[in-house]
């Protein structure tokens, strides 16, 4: 089956500093990826939506400047948290779609915990 | 806009006893409806898919869910509970639009 993985899976930061995720489709090509931001005990809230080659589309109440969101390839985005509060400690999980499959083809990824002191 | 609402934020059964987890959807267009499960700081495992083919739709780990649309469900059964089977279960909707529209979940326990 598809596989996504993210990396890295935990990350500690200081307030103030960014951070980068990973999103890889590993054994297929994923025109399109989504990025997903779970509080504890919560469901997931789509943050925005990565094309490649394109900027993405992101959610009402997401800030475009904060979470930088870079998909230049078919196998990778990236999700920058930008100047990390915390209030961004949060459980991040990306999902890919399959290029060229029906819209109900996404793949999850493991999901990145973030902690910011 | 699509949109997917679990009856119950948590559900508790006995080990051996039938798990019902409800969802009811909104969709102004045909829908895909999805089961995830969740282990504790994991991601999401795909139980199970509708996509307009068969209404009733079986998934991994003997779940198993039906597709109303007079009644716009998507119920997710299992027969017998396993302990194992304590997760918490997320419905989803999506559509040809491609973003996937998550429930608040579903906090399944099981007792021995």
């Amino acid at each position: 089956g598809a596989v996504v993985s993210q990396h890295p899976s935990r990350v500690i930061c200081k307030s103030g500093t960014s951070v980068k995720i990973e999103c890889r489709s590993l054994d297929f090509q994923a025109t399109t990826m989504f990025w997903y931001r779970q509080f504890p005990k919560q469901s997931l809230m789509l943050m925005a939506t990565s094309n490649e080659g394109s900027k993405a589309t992101y959610e009402q109440g997401v800030e475009k400047d904060k979470f930088l969101i870079n998909h230049a390839s078919l196998t990778l985005s990236t999700l920058t948290v930008t100047s990390a509060h915390p209030e961004d400690s949060s459980f991040y999980i990306c999902s890919a779609r399959v290029s060229g499959r029906a819209a109900e083809t996404q793949y999850f990824g493991p999901g990145t915990r973030l902690l910011v002191l | 806009a699509q949109s997917v609402t679990q009856l119950g934020s948590h559900v508790s059964v006995s080990e051996g006893a039938l798990v019902l987890l409800r969802c009811n959807y909104s969709s102004s267009v045909p829908p895909y409806l999805f089961w995830y499960v969740q282990y504790p700081n994991q991601g999401l495992q795909l139980l199970l898919k509708y996509t307009s083919a068969a209404t009733l739709v079986k998934g991994i780990n003997g779940f198993e869910a039906e597709f109303k649309k007079s009644e716009t469900s998507f119920h997710l059964t299992k027969p017998s509970a396993h302990m194992s089977d304590a997760a918490e279960y997320f419905c989803a909707v999506t559509s040809s639009r491609n973003d996937m529209r998550f429930g608040a979940g579903t906090r399944l326990t099981v007792k021995p």
